[in-house]
């Protein structure tokens, strides 16, 4: 029940872009994404809700496709502040229940 | 506005002894969650309350109790606690705000117990 993340890692140089992927093999109502730093707390992205629409977040976006059961996260241009660990949380109703992937821990290089 | 606070920050507890991990939000939000992070990955959801009065169990509940005390404070008991239960533990609530409800997590407790 628990969604998968793809990559488990990746480092990028500033400037570069990357895409996180989230999949799941049950029926999806909504995919949020988080951001955690090291020794922090995660800290809220975005949530897309069934329908396949995509979202925008400053130089981050992202889409869900209904029928794939898959999101995905899009970084571009990235900036050394887009380190972290990016963490899908999958919704199989309106119960506002979570179930969080294992992560993909991002590191942006100069 | 605080968001959401959780006391204690760190705590160390011996195999066996009690714990109440606090949390409480000044937001009004409706729901609040309970999850447990070990080392190195996701986050595990151990009990949520949708609402004041109501709780439910997550992924992880076993060898945990919580307590919706009101709408601000939720509360995760430790009755007997073991190794296992190391972990550093996040709460969280929930804006509900039309179909859009992200969630806003507390600073965390890491708790050890030996």
């Amino acid at each position: 029940q628990q969604p998968v993340q793809s990559p488990q890692a990746v480092i990028l140089r500033e400037g570069e872009d990357a895409v996180i992927n989230c999949s799941s093999s049950k029926a999806l109502y909504s995919v949020h994404w988080y951001r955690q730093k090291h020794g922090e707390a995660p800290v809220f992205l975005m949530i897309l809700l069934k329908g396949g629409e995509q979202k925008g977040h400053d130089k981050i976006s992202a889409s869900f496709n209904e029928k794939k059961q898959q999101s995905s996260l899009y970084l571009t241009a990235s900036q050394l502040s887009y380190s972290g660990t990016y963490f899908c949380g999958t919704e199989m109703d309106s119960s506002y229940k979570l179930i969080f992937g294992s992560g993909t821990r991002l590191l942006v290089r100069p | 506005n605080a968001g959401v606070t959780q006391t204690p920050k760190f705590q160390v507890l011996k195999t066996g002894q009690s714990m109440t991990l606090q949390c409480a939000q000044d937001m009004n939000h409706n729901s609040m969650y309970w999850y447990r992070q070990d080392p190195g990955m996701g986050l595990r959801l151990i009990y949520y309350s949708a609402s004041e009065g109501t709780t439910d169990k997550g992924e992880v509940p076993n060898g945990y109790n919580v307590s919706r005390l009101n709408k601000r404070e939720f509360s995760l008991r430790l009755e007997s606690a073991a190794p296992s239960q190391t972990s550093v533990y996040f709460c969280a609530s929930t804006l509900e705000r039309g179909l859009s409800h992200e969630q806003y997590f507390g600073p965390g407790t890491r708790l050890t117990v030996t």
